[in-house]
């Protein structure tokens, strides 16, 4: 069984351009999660999803970012206009049901804003 | 919200020795407590986990424990080997997962 796939694994872009992050989660997961690090500092929750439904969007910085998860497959992050500070490594994860159970995480997407 | 402390931030251990790495919470809420573990160019992946209702729990050469009066966790590592050098997250869940700012262990040979 696959895994949660991640496109692309590195991006860069200059600062005012849009990049579009893509999550797969694992099949019949109707949890699915994005998260940010920044540097050397901890993964930070940005938001979940409910098959499509989002459940808590609390975690996102601002609205120069806008998730979806159209059907409840498949989940994109969209950043637009980049800036500087939104550099840093973008986990999605996924689970079958929650609380407490384990979340699977994808590789991440590698973001260099310039 | 849940604030999640890790401490410490790097840990270089000689292999065969064992490796601590020690985390606090603050939500008396959170009732799940997963380690991440996350090599090179790889997302994190669950290693072990503990809920709020045991104290302690082992596999193999890795054991986890859980305070929740003091509201801290703990990942022990024994007989360490070159194959355990990567960071190291912990996270506590209310519902969604709070993780620590990591840990780089690096197993010297």
């Amino acid at each position: 069984e696959a895994g949660v796939t991640q496109f692309p694994s590195h991006s860069v872009i200059e600062k005012g351009q849009t990049v579009t992050l893509r999550c797969d989660p694992i099949s019949g997961h109707d949890n699915l999660y994005w998260y940010r690090r920044v540097m050397g500092k901890e993964i930070k929750f940005l938001l979940h999803f409910v098959k499509e439904s989002k459940q808590d969007e609390s975690g996102m910085p601002n609205n120069r970012f806008l998730a979806e998860r159209t059907g409840g497959t498949y989940s994109t992050l969209k950043v637009q206009p980049a800036e500087l500070e939104d550099s840093g490594v973008y986990f999605c994860a996924s689970s079958q049901a929650n609380p407490n159970t384990e979340a699977f995480f994808g590789q991440g997407t590698r973001l260099t804003v310039v | 919200g849940e604030n999640v402390e890790q401490h410490p931030s790097t840990l270089s251990v000689q292999e065969g020795d064992s490796a601590v790495i020690k985390c606090t919470y603050s939500d008396s809420a959170s009732n799940y407590f997963p380690w991440y573990k996350q090599e090179l160019g790889k997302g994190p992946q669950l290693i072990i986990d503990i809920r709020s209702n045991v104290g302690e729990k082992k596999d193999q050469r890795i054991a986890v424990t859980l305070n929740k009066t003091a509201k801290h966790f703990s990942l022990h590592i024994t007989e360490t080997q070159p194959e355990d050098s990567a960071v190291y997250f912990c996270a506590a869940n209310d519902y969604k997962l709070s993780f620590g700012a990591g840990t780089t262990v690096t197993v010297r040979a």
